[in-house]
């Protein structure tokens, strides 16, 4: 069983376009993470969602909106999408807010051509 | 200042190589490290973590926090093939719950 799933694996879109990726997770956790790693394997944190509620909220463009309508998801928004938008996007969940260990799912690779 | 720099890669040695992995980092108030590994294609995945200044050893992989220097290491022995991977640092603190990630060094190990 897959803990942490994402969907699609690989998003290929346009300038300008909106897109959507999606993550379940069936750990049972209440706190989820969107990051994004760009070609330098530099990963970065976007957002976190506690029980719901937005936790961290990283300095992005509002062209991103993540929406968390239970616990077990979290889904992420990208509207008009940018060349620069172009990396792999991580879903991440762990139990609580405080230090755990963070499961993260296989990623979405974004390209924007 | 990056508030975590990793140093830079990649690295490439031969199998059974003893291999020395380095971050620093420049908040005091960081409570948590961790190495995370992760293979090509995946997401990273928890290898190791501690808290104190010290060593913290599991099997082939020893991760060293120096806390008055603010240094962390993670150090493998015997290093195998299947240790090909990037590795990335990582550092909690309470005060935002989050974690900062290194930037990632990519190790290959030949057979």
């Amino acid at each position: 069983d897959t803990a942490v799933s994402q969907t699609p694996k690989y998003l290929v879109t346009q300038m300008g376009n909106d897109k959507s990726i999606k993550c379940e997770q069936n750990l049972g956790h209440d706190t989820m993470y969107w990051y994004k790693q760009d070609s330098k394997k530099f990963l970065k944190i976007m957002f976190s969602y506690n029980n719901k509620e937005l936790i961290i909220n990283e300095t992005v463009p509002n062209r991103f909106s993540p929406k968390s309508p239970d616990k077990a998801h979290l889904n992420l928004h990208i509207n008009s999408l940018e060349l620069g938008d172009s990396a792999v996007y991580f879903c991440a969940s762990s139990q609580g807010l405080g230090f755990g260990e963070q499961y993260f799912g296989p990623g979405t690779r974004l390209t924007v051509t | 200042q990056k508030e975590v720099e990793q140093d830079p890669g990649p690295l490439s040695v031969p199998e059974g190589a003893i291999v020395s992995l380095n971050c620093t980092y420049s908040n005091s108030a960081f409570q948590y490290f961790m190495w995370y590994r992760q293979y090509s294609r995946k997401g990273p995945e928890l290898l190791m973590y501690t808290y104190s200044s010290g060593n913290k050893e599991d099997g082939r992989f020893t991760a060293q926090v120096d806390k008055s220097s603010k240094y962390i290491s993670l150090f493998i022995r015997d290093s195998q093939p299947s240790d090909s991977a990037t590795y990335l640092c990582a550092i909690y603190t309470g005060a935002n719950s989050k974690l900062t990630f290194g930037k990632g060094i990519t190790l290959s190990v030949r057979p």
